[in-house]
C-alpha cells in the first residue's frame, strides 16, 4: 500500500528557533501533499496544500511566512516552522494521495509532535 | 460554509458490544466521504464511500452512505479493546482536493 513517511516523529526546540518537518511519499509520486495540524482531542485542521513545483496554498488564518512549505520534488514536501513559539506546539501531519484523481483516499504520515519550550 | 459533524463525540462500551458512529455533512459538490481510524499517531484509512446505499465492509467494520439524507454511519460489531481510537469522518468535494474533517468520535472499549 501507499506509504507516507514523516520525519522527525517528535522534536523539542527552543523559542525563536526554526524546525523543519519532512514528508515523503515512499512508493508513489505525489504532486499534491497536504499539511494538517491537530491540537489535543481535536480534529485535523488543514493548514496548507503543497503543490510540486509551485507555491503552496494556505488556508485562511495560517501565516505563510511562519509556516514555510516547499515541495521540491514529486516525493518530498517540507514544512518549516520559523521562529517557533510555545503556541506552535502541536501535532503536525502530512498526507498525500496516490494519484491526482478526486477518488483516491489520502494516506497520512505518522505525524510530528512539536514542543516549543 | 462546508461542515462535517460527527456524533457522538465520545463513546464508552464493553467488549462485545456493537457501536454505530454517525457522520453528517453539509457541503457543496459532494464527491466522497471517508472514514479514518486514529490511534496515537496519524489516521489510517478505513473506507471511502461515493455511492448511496452500497455497504462497504472490512471484518467487523462496515459503513454506508446516504446521499439523500447527507450522512454516513460506521458500524463496529463485537468490539474489542483494540478498536479504541478516534474515528474521523472526512468529506471531499469537487471544488478542491482537500478534505473537510469532522471533530471525530472517541471510542473507548473496556474489557
Amino acid at each position: 500500500g501507499a506509504v507516507v513517511s514523516q520525519h522527525p516523529s517528535w522534536v523539542i526546540c527552543k523559542s525563536g528557533t526554526s524546525v523543519k518537518i519532512e514528508c515523503r511519499s515512499l512508493d508513489f509520486q505525489a504532486t499534491t501533499m497536504f499539511w494538517y495540524r491537530q491540537f489535543p482531542k481535536q480534529s485535523l485542521m488543514l493548514m496548507a496544500t503543497s503543490n510540486e513545483g509551485s507555491k503552496a496554498t494556505y488556508e485562511q488564518g495560517v501565516e505563510k511566512d511562519k509556516f514555510l512549505i516547499n515541495h521540491a520534488s514529486l516525493t518530498l514536501s517540507t514544512l518549516t516552522v520559523t521562529s517557533a513559539h510555545p503556541e506552535d506546539s502541536s501535532f503536525y501531519i502530512c498526507s498525500a494521495s496516490t494519484d491526482d484523481s478526486y477518488n483516491s483516499p489520502l494516506h497520512f504520515g505518522n505525524g510530528t509532535r512539536l514542543t516549543v519550550t | 460554509e462546508d461542515k462535517v459533524v460527527q456524533s457522538p463525540l465520545s463513546l464508552v462500551v464493553h467488549e462485545g458490544d456493537t457501536v454505530t458512529l454517525n457522520c453528517s455533512y453539509e457541503v457543496t459538490n459532494f464527491r466522497s466521504l471517508l472514514w479514518y481510524k486514529q490511534e496515537k499517531k496519524a489516521p489510517t484509512f478505513l473506507f471511502m464511500l461515493t455511492s448511496s446505499g452500497i455497504e462497504k465492509k472490512s471484518g467487523r467494520l462496515s459503513s454506508i452512505l446516504d446521499k439523500k439524507e447527507l450522512f454516513s454511519i460506521l458500524n463496529i460489531t463485537a468490539t474489542q479493546t483494540g478498536d479504541s481510537a478516534v474515528y474521523l469522518c472526512a468529506v471531499g468535494t469537487y471544488n478542491t482536493d482537500k478534505l473537510i474533517f469532522g471533530t471525530g468520535t472517541r471510542l473507548q472499549v473496556f474489557p
